[in-house]
């Protein structure tokens, strides 16, 4: 079964400290890797897309990695602020059960993230 | 740049009612696809269409059906609404291979969500 796992479930750090949150999926044949935000009861803000063929993509202060090999991937957000508080889910397109021109994708819960002032 | 409309954007019903969403994709994209996230939960598929036929079926109830029309918007009516169909129901949509050849190139983006209260 294909599985989508992130850990911590939840992550409070003060202000200005860097962080990682891990994102692990059950199977190495994938299409690409999305982070996205969501905050409270809003909907869902891409933040980064890395392709199967793909080590890392940055975009500001974040950074993901994709070690499909190992089935891992890994969000770095510097220099985290209170604005960054929000939950942050990963979320896989597989290549097994996506046939033709599917990319439904496969979620993990989720890391819930607060940064304190 | 034009992003993935859905509408309406919150909806509230009585049990057993019906409900409609509609989601209007990126222009060119011809492939749609329907998530149900409930209150704490992580988003699940539904469905989802291409070129107009529908291409997949995740966990979509028997008392909703979709389809995905002409000008390549999609529908999703909700019937017999229960309690547990509260949620938030997001739409994406994607390049299908046709456009964007069997590649993960075809990425989804998502539309804001069409919140739905069922009392």
């Amino acid at each position: 079964k294909q599985e989508v796992t992130q850990i911590p479930a939840a992550l409070s750090v003060p202000e200005g400290e860097n962080l990682v949150l891990n994102c692990s999926f059950t199977d190495s044949a994938i299409y690409n890797l999305q982070w996205f935000r969501q905050d409270p009861g809003k909907g869902l803000t891409s933040l980064l897309l890395i392709q199967s063929s793909q080590r890392e993509q940055t975009s500001g202060r974040l950074n993901a990695s994709l070690d499909k090999s190992s089935g891992r991937s890994t969000l770095y957000i510097a220099a985290s602020q209170p604005g960054d508080s929000a939950t942050y889910l990963c979320a896989v397109s597989f290549k097994e059960g996506n046939a033709g021109n599917n990319r439904k994708l496969i979620w993990g819960l989720g890391t819930s993230l607060a940064v304190n002032p | 740049a034009a992003g993935v409309i859905q509408s309406p954007r919150h909806l509230i019903k009585e049990k057993r009612e019906t409900a409609t969403l509609k989601c209007y994709p990126i222009p060119r994209h011809d492939t749609v696809y329907w998530y149900q996230q409930g209150p704490g939960q992580d988003p699940q598929f539904l469905i989802s269409f291409y070129e107009k036929m529908q291409s997949d079926k995740g966990s979509i109830p028997d008392r909703f059906s979709a389809q995905q029309f002409s000008d390549y918007h999609s529908e999703l009516n909700m019937s017999s609404l229960e309690l547990g169909d509260s949620a938030l129901y997001f739409c994406a949509s994607s390049l299908g291979p046709r456009l964007a050849g069997d590649s993960g190139a075809n990425v989804l983006t998502f539309g804001a969500g069409s919140r739905l209260t069922v009392l």
